[in-house]
């Protein structure tokens, strides 16, 4: 059972490079979240998946598009990558309302 | 809009003493509050979790409580050793169409062996 893991986990992105960070949890969760973590403003959520198939915008969800494929996997695209993009990105599954994270991508844009 | 802000920003103890940290959150209306550890580099791990119906948890010694009508959560650190060295985070749920988590911005803590 390795709970939530997210690949790569690190990656470092030229302005105007697209990436998809992955995001995959093996505890059959329904919801599913994206979030970002920068100095100073704590985590702020960018996305989220209530089921398999749905997707609702988070607080700060510009800039990224998300894909819920299946119910164990949730990714997060950047299309057009921008220095205010720099971030560590963290996933998020959900039971009985209590949130387990993944590790984190550490994303760096130049 | 809710907002949460821990109190304080950070703290530095010797080992053995007992600490609280403090979260206070605008809006009553929560659905749950969750006590998070960040080691640095590191993601999150849950420790505790409190519904809106209940009023503390326990977990070894740590203990989260929960008043909801002052807005406020506590904390509490038993016999404090050099390994609760961490950030500790604090989150509400408020539940509804956008039920992610709302962060305060964490407590920076350092027990001094």
């Amino acid at each position: 059972n390795a709970g939530v893991t997210q690949t790569p986990k690190f990656q470092v992105l030229k302005t105007g490079q697209s990436m998809t960070l992955q995001c995959a949890q093996d505890m059959n969760h329904n919801s599913m979240y994206w979030y970002r973590q920068d100095p100073g403003m704590g985590l702020r959520l960018i996305y989220y998946s209530a089921s398999e198939g749905t997707t609702d915008k988070g607080e700060v969800p510009n800039g990224y598009n998300v894909s819920r494929l299946n119910k164990r996997e949730f990714s997060l695209r950047l299309e057009s990558a921008a220095p205010s993009q720099t971030s560590v990105y963290f996933c998020a599954s959900v039971r009985g309302g209590e949130q387990y994270f993944g590790p984190g991508t550490r994303l760096t844009v130049t | 809009k809710q907002e949460v802000t821990q109190i304080p920003a950070a703290l530095s103890v010797p080992e053995g003493e007992n600490l609280v940290l403090n979260c206070s959150f605008t809006d009553s209306a929560i659905y749950n509050l969750q006590w998070f550890r960040q080691d640095p580099g590191k993601g999150l791990t849950s420790l505790l979790l409190i519904q809106s119906s209940q009023r503390e948890q326990t977990s070894g010694r740590l203990n989260a409580s929960l008043d909801k009508s002052s807005g406020r959560s506590t904390l509490y650190i038993a016999a404090s050793q050099p390994g609760d060295s961490a950030t500790y985070l604090c989150a509400v749920s408020s539940g509804g169409g956008a039920d992610g988590l709302t962060f305060g911005k964490g407590t920076h803590l350092i027990i001094q062996p």
